[in-house]
């Protein structure tokens, strides 16, 4: 079945990057879009970045943008978040999911379970 | 990039049936017809139970259901059960491969 399994969360200092990893599998990884989404504790979801099947294009929110960097490793079924400059409101559960189900698309199909990321000095 | 409307909490008692509404503006929900719901149990990964406005997943519960008007779309829940008490978020496709989720919706069984 499929699973997505989040790791590389913790306690980071502001200012500081983290990698999250999201290994892949049950499924044809190389031919869906990926996405990360967050969740502030206690807060709503917020959508963060989405890659291409092929890695092609990314996208990311307005309140990430140019401190993020999503990308993916085909030959291993990984997707990846590397965090620069992290802001004490990146504090949140990092999940990956996947763009649709099948060949359904434009919404988030299979998650992970998540990893916490906590800035604090 | 603003968050969808969403009111903070629903209620209804168990049989009954409630609806969720979700409103953004003609850049998102009132553009596209690709609206999705989730439903998220404390201390779970979020769950989709409606894409595309009103269709659902292989084996998400019929109970569900989704609609559109305009700018707002609804979640209706039929027969509420104990195990539907979760929080809710709708979710819209906003263009150029950006999403926007709503602000979210606890639901409770009464």
């Amino acid at each position: 079945q499929v699973q997505l399994v989040e790791s590389g969360g913790g306690v980071v200092q502001p200012g500081r990057s983290v990698r999250l990893s999201c290994a892949a599998s049950g499924f044809a990884f190389n031919t869906y879009s990926m996405h990360w989404v967050r969740q502030a504790p206690g807060r709503g979801l917020e959508w963060v970045a989405i890659i291409s099947h092929d890695g092609s294009f990314q996208f990311y929110a307005d309140s990430v943008k140019g401190r993020i960097s999503v990308s993916r490793d085909r030959s291993n079924n990984t997707l990846y978040l590397q965090m620069n400059s992290l802001r004490v409101e990146d504090t949140a559960i990092y999940y990956c999911a996947t763009e649709g189900q099948l060949h359904t698309r434009y919404f988030f199909g299979f998650w992970g379970q998540g990893t916490l990321v906590t800035v604090s000095s | 990039q603003s968050a969808l409307t969403q009111p903070a909490s629903v209620s209804g008692s168990p049989g009954q049936s409630i609806t969720i509404s979700c409103t953004g503006s003609s850049g998102d929900v009132g553009t596209y017809n690709l609206v999705s719901w989730y439903l998220q149990h404390p201390g779970k990964a979020p769950k989709v139970i409606i894409f595309e406005v009103n269709n659902r997943p292989s084996g998400v519960s019929d109970r569900f259901s989704g609609s559109k008007s305009g700018n707002t779309a609804s979640l209706t829940i039929s027969g509420l059960q104990a195990e539907d008490e979760a929080d809710y978020y709708c979710c819209s496709y906003a263009g150029s491969s950006t999403y926007v989720f709503g602000s979210g919706t606890k639901v409770t069984v009464l």
